[in-house]
């Protein structure tokens, strides 16, 4: 069994639609949780950062940890085709080292206009 | 400001062939790692450092090889080409331990005959 398991799509949205994206992980020692986003044939870049449990809120994007459900989440509002990209949600422990993430495969999403 | 600068972008090898794939940060972090993303499989961790002659092994590290003479440059060698080797490589760098972004370069493509 992989630690994280993300499902992997594909989804496809009109435009302005809400978008959720989910991720499970089964190591409970993860304490951050981090969601990227790659563009076709780019490498991916942190679009949200949080630790422990909670939500964090920046601008149209929101995520969420559930660390008792191990399950974290998320969600897109008013979708942009801007938008369209590899959503990739990672996460790590405090003993590894900054670098050491663990990664999700990854959920396309295609934002239509 | 180029960030991290992977070469080559893309390489053919035939099975038994070795090369080296460059990384190199201008961004002064002292924690770089190396990655490669298969359909299916997500991101998974081959070496990683955590500064100027130090490293270690990720997940998957058999079948390659990594140095850190300075702090700018990463390279990660592979010394017998398999197919099983065929993916996309992305090297990364971050500034701590507990910083949790990493940057990514665009990835080298790879694949062996």
């Amino acid at each position: 069994q992989k630690e994280v398991e993300q499902d992997p799509g594909p989804l496809s949205v009109p435009e302005g639609a809400i978008v959720s994206l989910n991720c499970t992980y089964s190591n409970s020692a993860f304490q951050y949780f981090m969601w990227y986003r790659q563009y076709s044939r780019k490498g991916p870049e942190l679009l949200m950062y949080t630790y422990s449990s909670g939500n964090k809120e920046d601008g149209r994007f929101t995520a969420q940890v559930d660390k008792s459900s191990k399950y974290i989440s998320l969600f897109i509002r008013d979708s942009q085709p801007s938008d369209s990209a590899t959503y990739l949600c990672a996460m790590r422990s405090t003993e590894t080292g900054a670098n050491n993430l663990f990664f999700g495969t990854g959920t396309r999403l295609t934002v239509i206009p | 400001n180029a960030g991290v600068t992977q070469t080559p972008k893309f390489q053919v090898l035939k099975t038994g062939q070795s090369m080296t794939l460059q990384c190199a940060q201008d961004m002064n972090h002292e924690y770089m790692s190396w990655y490669r993303q298969d359909p299916g499989m997500g991101l998974r961790l081959i070496h990683y450092s955590v500064g100027a002659g130090i490293t270690d092994q990720g997940e998957v590290p058999n079948g390659y090889n990594v140095s850190r003479s300075t702090t700018e440059d990463f390279p990660l060698r592979l010394l017998s080409a398999a197919p099983s080797q065929t993916s996309v490589y992305f090297c990364a760098s971050n500034s701590g331990r507990y910083t949790g972004e990493l940057f990514f370069g665009e990835g080298s493509r790879l694949t062996v005959l």
